[in-house]
């Protein structure tokens, strides 16, 4: 069965730096997403992509967030500068155009726990 | 008024039992609706869409009242490998018709033998 992954599954890095978290989506979708879930909290959506371009962001992903799809098969999110606030795991999903149903199930992958020292 | 409201819990139930779990969005021009399953430290996996008219998959059955704009999740026959946390899940919260999923913050149940 087709999945989604995600590279690397730890990331530990200092306050300041820049991360690169990757995602590899299910390759006939054409919906990418990123979620966020700080420990012991609810599950947030960060943005989705469509198109080559972002189609919906929240109020999380502010100036230091970016996102890239720099192939034909990865998808990543960077965080320019890294805060201690920004520890938390990172969920990518992928999803099919919307059709006639509206039930279109978003796949999500395992997740980087990105600690920020 | 969070967007996606669920009784935290721990469930805890024997073998056997049958739960309910219930939950409450806030905007009503939300479109899709689901139950998603998140083991400890693991990715939310679907477990069931949420139809308007209620649907049923197995052990597990869901129903919508818009009008209340509650959900709910009732799981039959309950098995140890039941144990999780349960996440409301509304598509479309805002008034955008987007994809975003918006999660509510889980009901834990806890199956014991």
């Amino acid at each position: 069965e087709p999945e989604v992954t995600q590279t690397p599954s730890h990331q530990v890095t200092q306050m300041g730096q820049e991360v690169i978290l990757r995602c590899v989506p299910i390759s006939n979708h054409l919906y990418f997403y990123w979620y966020r879930q700080i420990l012991g909290q609810k599950v947030e959506f960060l943005v989705s992509f469509y198109n080559n371009e972002i189609s919906e962001k929240s109020e999380i992903f502010d100036d230091q967030f970016s996102v890239e799809r720099p192939d034909g098969s990865n998808f990543t999110l960077k965080i320019r500068s890294t805060k201690l606030e920004d520890s938390a795991m990172y969920f990518c999903a992928s999803s099919r155009p919307l059709d006639r149903s509206s039930y279109n199930e978003q796949f999500f992958g395992p997740g980087t726990r990105l600690t920020v020292l | 008024r969070k967007e996606v409201e669920q009784d935290p819990g721990p469930f805890n139930v024997p073998e056997g039992a049958t739960v309910a779990f219930n939950c409450t969005y806030s905007n009503s021009a939300s479109q899709s609706f689901f139950w998603y399953r998140q083991d400890c430290r693991k990715e939310p996996k679907l477990l069931m869409s949420v139809y308007s008219s209620g649907n049923e998959d197995g052990r597990f059955t869901a129903q919508l009242n818009r009008a209340s704009q509650y959900i709910s999740l009732l799981i039959r026959d309950s098995k140890l490998s039941d144990s999780a946390t349960y996440l409301c899940v509304v598509r479309g919260l805002n008034n955008n018709a987007g994809n975003m999923l918006t999660f509510g913050g889980g009901t834990r149940l806890m199956v014991k033998p």
